[in-house]
């Protein structure tokens, strides 16, 4: 099946400092990616829609200055937490569209971020 | 509206019985419904999908029925396996499998030895 890169899985940051995730589509080009939030035991809440060379569609309430999304090839979508606290340590998940295969959407590992 | 409502929260099923996870939705504008897997510290994998046109579909040991006058759809894991242990998610679309995805909250499966 595709592949959807997520990199770093884990990353520990101080509060204050900016830390970015990056998203690959490795076997396939996506021209949409999606961002999704998950807390322990909780469901996935979808933050954004990355379109591939236009600004990403935010879902209500998720900050757009805080959340920086950038889709600047038809593989790599990455995610910005600027300024980050430790409200914002949670589990961040991207997934890429497969427009070859129906558009299925394939999910990145992860990335557990920890603001301490 | 754009809900997607799942039960149970948690399970536990003896090894080799049939685990069930319900979901119901309201829009009836969703035409897609994958259901999800997801391992502790890992991204969601697609298991299987329907479409509102289709009643049942089976995969293996997994099987979606899909009730659209209900407005309800369910999972079903045959002979269910410790190694099926896991967090599933059911989550609907309204434009099809490439669309924005409404995930349930999501159910915890333990199989039991």
């Amino acid at each position: 099946g595709a592949v959807v890169s997520q990199h770093p899985s884990r990353v520990i940051c101080k509060s204050g400092t900016s830390v970015k995730i990056e998203c690959r589509s490795l076997d396939f080009q996506a021209t949409t990616m999606f961002w999704y939030r998950q807390f322990p035991k909780q469901s996935l809440m979808l933050m954004a829609t990355s379109n591939e060379g236009s600004k990403a569609t935010y879902e209500q309430g998720v900050e757009k200055d805080k959340f920086l999304i950038n889709h600047a090839s038809l593989t790599l979508s990455t995610l910005t937490v600027t300024s980050a606290h430790p409200e914002d340590s949670s589990f961040y998940i991207c997934s890429a569209r497969d427009r070859n295969r129906g558009g299925i959407q394939y999910f990145g590992a992860g990335t557990r971020l920890s603001v301490l | 509206q754009q809900q997607v409502k799942q039960s149970p929260q948690s399970l536990i099923v003896q090894k080799g019985g049939i685990s069930i996870i319900n979901c119901a939705y309201e829009n009836t504008a969703f035409d897609y419904f994958p259901w999800y897997q997801q391992f502790p510290g890992k991204g969601p994998a697609l298991l299987i999908a329907i479409r509102p046109d289709v009643s049942e579909k089976k995969e293996g040991r997994f099987t979606i029925s899909f009730n659209k006058s209900a407005k309800q759809f369910s999972l079903h894991i045959m002979d269910s396996q410790p190694g099926d242990s896991a967090t599933y998610f059911c989550a609907a679309s309204t434009k099809g499998q490439g669309g924005k995805l409404i995930f349930g909250q999501g159910t915890e499966l333990s199989v039991k030895p």
